[in-house]
């Protein structure tokens, strides 16, 4: 089965830095999410990607799958404290992306001091 | 996008009644799908909700323990059955349109 592996599982930065949160998979990924969640709370969508290569930014959240499509980083730019919570990550878990069930990591969480 | 309510946003709830949450998504969808979220875990799928034909349950969960309804494209029904405290989570429908969207969450605490 694939697993998802999330690092770091935790992050603690100073309001206007830059971070990186990495989503390592054990086999090709053929579709990879990211989502935010607040604590106790539903899953925000950020985005979906899909290619090799593929990057997508939303706001000052940019997320890049790598060519070999085993591994997805996710960048804030000067991060805010909007920023905060859990950061996870999601795979279709069968290959070809068409059973649309999701396989995900353990989350990262984010801390962002003012 | 899709847009998805559940009801309740929490329970507590006692040991041994049921639960049943409600999810109603703003557009027709073919697929619901039913995850849970124990307390400091990610994300696990119990079951994928099709209109008009019986749920697909996922290795360890059952349909005795957790009964789905789907009666109509927008709207799914999970039931927690005869509940433990090991059952406290938070659970979650979703829908697949193109890409999965989520809903709020129902946070469910049984003492």
């Amino acid at each position: 089965s694939q697993e998802l592996e999330q690092s770091p599982q935790s992050l603690i930065v100073q309001e206007g830095k830059n971070l990186t949160i990495n989503c390592t998979s054990s086999k090709t990924l053929y579709g990879l999410y990211w989502y935010k969640q607040k604590y106790g709370e539903g899953l925000i969508f950020l985005m979906m990607l899909q290619k090799g290569g593929e990057e997508k930014s939303h706001e000052k959240i940019t997320a890049k799958l790598d060519e070999k499509k085993q591994q997805s980083s996710l960048h804030i730019t000067a991060s805010q404290p909007s920023h905060a919570g859990i950061y996870l990550c999601g795979a279709d878990a069968y290959s070809g992306g068409s059973n649309y069930k999701l396989t995900f990591g353990k989350g990262t969480l984010l801390t962002v001091n003012p | 996008s899709a847009v998805i309510s559940q009801k309740p946003s929490r329970d507590i709830c006692q040991r041994g009644t049921s639960l049943t949450i409600q999810c109603q998504v703003d557009s027709q969808v073919t697929m619901m799908f039913w995850y849970r979220q124990q307390p400091g875990q990610s994300l696990t799928l119990i079951a994928t909700a099709n209109q008009g034909s019986e749920a697909t349950y996922e290795s360890g969960f059952v349909i005795d323990k957790f009964p789905i309804s789907r009666p109509n494209l927008t709207f799914s029904t999970l039931t927690v059955s005869n509940m433990s405290p090991e059952d406290s989570s938070i659970y979650l429908c979703s829908v697949d349109v193109g890409e999965q969207f989520f809903g709020p969450g129902t946070r469910l605490t049984v003492l």
